[in-house]
């Protein structure tokens, strides 16, 4: 069956970088492409970005531009998401999504709690 | 881009019917047929329940139905039941590749 295991939570200061990593089972990993989806406590689900783990290439939201960064190890089936200058505002459940292109997010990893605090 | 526009809240009795908005523009719902909805239990990963608009996942009951008219589309669930009580997100594919969700619906079963 398919899975996404996501790394666990984590707890920064305002200026750091986290990196959250997605492990992929169950099917075969360049074959869909995998986006990174976030959630503030309380509030509604944001895009992120997403990658093509076949070729590397990637699409990011305007709103984390220049900040995020999601890559891929292609040989181990997992899947990264880098991102930088955190703030408290970015303190949220990190969300890696499977998705058959343009078919929705159809397999969903279980989160991984980001806390930002000084 | 801006978030689509849900109603914050929608209720129904167990066994009616309801139906959930999601108003976009051109340059997301209406420019394209890939909208899709998610069911969100608190504390839960959300669950692809449609995509393309009006396709069900196997798996999902058939209580649940989408469609789309110009920039809006929209999420009926029939039948409801005590479970069907949840978050609700709807999604869109957009210009320059880009997705976008809902404000999100939270759906009560008085």
């Amino acid at each position: 069956q398919v899975q996404l295991v996501q790394s666990g939570a984590e707890v920064k200061k305002p200026g750091a970088s986290v990196k959250v990593s997605c492990k992929a089972s169950g099917y075969t990993f360049v074959y869909y492409t995998m986006h990174w989806v976030r959630q503030a406590p309380g509030q509604r689900l944001e895009w992120m970005g997403w990658l093509n783990p076949g070729n590397g290439n990637t699409k990011y939201s305007q709103q984390f531009q220049g900040r995020v960064t999601i890559t891929r190890d292609a040989s181990a089936t997992t899947a990264y998401m880098e991102l930088r200058s955190l703030t408290s505002g970015d303190t949220a459940v990190y969300y890696c999504a499977r998705s058959p292109i343009n078919r929705g997010f159809d397999s969903w990893g279980q989160g991984t709690l980001v806390s930002v605090s000084s | 881009q801006s978030a689509l526009t849900q109603p914050a809240s929608v209720s129904g009795s167990p066994g009616q019917s309801i139906t959930i908005s999601c108003a976009g523009t051109r340059s997301d719902i209406g420019g394209y047929d890939y909208v899709s909805w998610y069911q969100q239990h608190p504390g839960k990963a959300p669950k692809l329940m449609i995509y393309e608009v009006s396709n069900r996942p196997s798996g999902v009951s058939s209580r649940f139905s989408g469609s789309k008219s110009g920039n809006t589309a929209s999420l009926t669930i029939s039948g409801l039941q005590a479970d069907d009580e949840a978050d609700y997100y709807c999604s869109s594919y957009s210009d320059n590749s880009a997705y976008v969700f809902g404000t999100g619906t939270k759906v009560t079963v008085l």
